[in-house]
Parts: C-alpha cells; structure tokens; sequence
C-alpha cells in the first residue's frame, strides 16, 4: 500500500483480556519496528523484524507481550492478560533497507493503535 | 547511541524561519542525525538527516556544527502545519542503526 496501515485504529479493553494489534507495511519493506508512545512522552522502541525473525525484542517490556512476523510483511503484536499501564498509541513503522552503511535509512510509520485498557 | 537535548518547546510566528537546536555532545564519528517530527494524533515523520555537512530538502535545512556536538533545524517559512513534536535523534550507520531511541522532542507551537 501507498503507507504503513494499522488496524484497529482503536481498541478499547477490559483488564486481564488479550489483545491483538495488526500492522501492514509499505510493501518491499524488509523491516519492521513496533514502538509504543505513552501521553506526553516520546515513542519507546519494543521490538524490530528484519524479515520473517525478530531481529531487537529488547524493548519488549515482559513476557505478556509478542510480537510476529510470519511471513515477512504483516506482523500482529499479541497482548496477554493487559494491565491498565498497557494504555498507550502502539506505533508500527517499516522500512527498506536494513542497516546501510550511509545512514540512509528512514522509517515510515503508522498512525498508532491507540489501546485502553480499563 | 548518543543522547540528544533539546528544549522542551518553543513558539514561532508564522510566516518566519524556525530554528530548533540540538545538543548531542556525545555523538560518535559513525552516529548520524536524524530529525523526526510528530504532529497530534499522527505518527512520526521523517524530516531530513545528514552526518558532517550541512542538508537541505524540501521541507528544511539542517545544520551540522564542525565539531559535530550540536545541530540546527530550520524551517524557512513556518507555517500553522508545522505545529508539532520535533524530535533529534542520532543513530549509528550500518547493521546496528535500526533502533531510533526518541527523547521527548522540542513541542513546537507556530502562531499567527
């Protein structure tokens, strides 16, 4: 598609149930970033997919969250058991090239999925 | 990669330039900068980037100190659009780029 796509633009849950969050990248993007912005604050990195593999989970904040990438385009990011401090804009981004040496490598991203948690 | 600081917010007339600064004293020779802004309800959006030499594109001009510890975004002509986040990141080259780290960005509030 034209930009990265990311559905739903909102979703609103009861504490304690799983969620699923969906992303599309640009199509031809081999990477693929999911960020999640807390009010008033800059986006945190969560996890990044070079291809189908997670190349950086580092930012995922505990074992409740997952994130997939099965056939190298769409990911979804999973949610167990969500807990109130999970509110926020989860952010997806994509990106065409994976790590040139000339820093030319600028990612494109979504609008959010806003996700309360209540 | 290397911290960046930048004022919290500023406010500029539309119409005129916007120079919004960066500090990133720790900035290594491989760590490029990278402007991002972030207007309400959207998602980041690339601005421009460079690593020694001054940049310019259709939305802005950056430039780069000689010593590299410090860098400037302008905007030629703000318009009410540009209200938004701005953030400053530096961010290596090569396989270990990938991560943007944001801070919390300068708010920018362009006013008639």
């Amino acid at each position: 598609g034209a930009g990265v796509s990311q559905t739903p633009s909102n979703k609103v849950t009861e504490k304690g149930k799983y969620v699923e969050l969906r992303c599309d990248p640009i199509s031809g993007h081999t990477a693929l970033y999911w960020y999640r912005q807390s009010l008033g604050q800059g986006p945190e990195f969560l996890i990044y997919f070079q291809g189908t593999g997670a190349a950086d989970d580092s930012g995922l904040p505990n074992d409740r969250f997952f994130a997939v990438r099965p056939e190298g385009s769409v990911s979804t990011l999973k949610i167990q058991r969500t807990e109130r401090g999970d509110s926020a804009v989860y952010l997806c981004a994509s990106s065409l090239t994976y790590g040139i040496s000339s820093g030319a490598n600028v990612l494109t991203f979504g609008a959010g999925s806003r996700l309360t948690v209540l | 990669d290397a911290k960046t600081t930048q004022p919290p917010s500023m406010d500029c007339a539309e119409g005129r330039a916007a120079n919004l600064p960066c500090n990133h004293s720790t900035i290594s020779g491989n760590e490029y900068v990278y402007w991002y802004r972030q207007i309400h309800s959207q998602g980041p959006q690339y601005i421009i980037h460079g690593l020694k030499n001054n940049e310019t594109n259709e939305m802005a001009s950056l430039i780069i100190t000689e010593d590299r510890k410090s860098s400037t975004l302008i905007l030629p002509h703000a318009t009410l659009r540009d209200t938004a986040v701005y953030y400053c990141i530096v961010r290596v080259g090569g396989a270990a780029g990938n991560k943007l780290t944001f801070g919390g960005g300068t708010r920018v509030l362009v006013k008639p």
